[in-house]
């Protein structure tokens, strides 16, 4: 499968803990974006990288939250001291111009 | 920001029949308007786009329509099937992130 991979599937974890997704994009796409989604909602932005520099942040974004995309491919998005507010879809998309794909998600819950 | 909403938020209609759904946008730097299409459990997926210096756009059963002046562009699905059941999302880019409205969940009916 060549599209934007996104590991685990899903995640339950118990409040308090932290937890780490990681996102693959498309070989060789610079842009890669976080979203989140709840159900019956469209996907929120959370964050977007362009290569390895992360260049918008949401107010969503609180400081519990941190992502990383360090040599510019791969990126990965924790979630520090989880919160039941946190259950969700999170979403990775990635792109190389302006086409946006997306991958399966992964899905929070927090117990 | 950018502010994208979304109408209807449900829509059912025949087999056979055409379905359309409108999206606002605010800021007019927006230039590139995508819809995506999810079904339960799946990724959204990438089904048609327009950009700001185009008015229509068709891609067989599917056209897309922009009114850079109004601020609003449309979705329109002719000849209906079941498979085109889903929830369908439209989205605004100024040239960095993407808004998306808040979904049409479609059901059509055979």
């Amino acid at each position: 499968d060549t599209g934007v991979s996104q590991n685990p599937r899903h995640k339950i974890t118990k409040r308090g803990q932290n937890v780490t997704f990681r996102c693959d994009p498309i070989s060789e796409h610079n842009r890669l974006y976080w979203y989140r989604q709840t159900l019956g909602q469209g996907p929120e932005f959370l964050t977007y990288f362009q290569n390895e520099a992360q260049l918008e942040k949401s107010r969503l974004l609180s400081d519990r939250f941190s992502a990383e995309r360090p040599k510019g491919s791969f990126s990965t998005l924790e979630i520090q001291r989880t919160e039941q507010g946190d259950s969700a879809m999170y979403l990775c998309a990635s792109s190389l111009l302006i086409e946006a794909f997306f991958g399966q998600g992964t899905r929070l819950t927090v117990v | 920001g950018e502010n994208v909403e979304q109408h209807p938020s449900t829509l059912s209609v025949q087999e056979g029949d055409s379905a359309v759904i409108k999206c606002t946008y605010s800021d007019s730097a927006s230039n590139y308007f995508p819809w995506y299409k999810q079904e339960l459990g799946k990724r959204p997926q990438l089904i048609i786009d327009i950009r700001s210096n185009v008015g229509e756009k068709k891609d067989q059963r599917i056209a897309v329509t922009l009114n850079k002046t109004a601020k609003h562009f449309s979705l329109h699905i002719t000849e209906t099937q079941p498979e085109d059941s889903a929830v369908y999302f439209c989205a605004a880019n100024t040239g960095n992130q993407f808004y998306f409205g808040t979904g049409t969940s479609l059901t059509v009916i055979p």
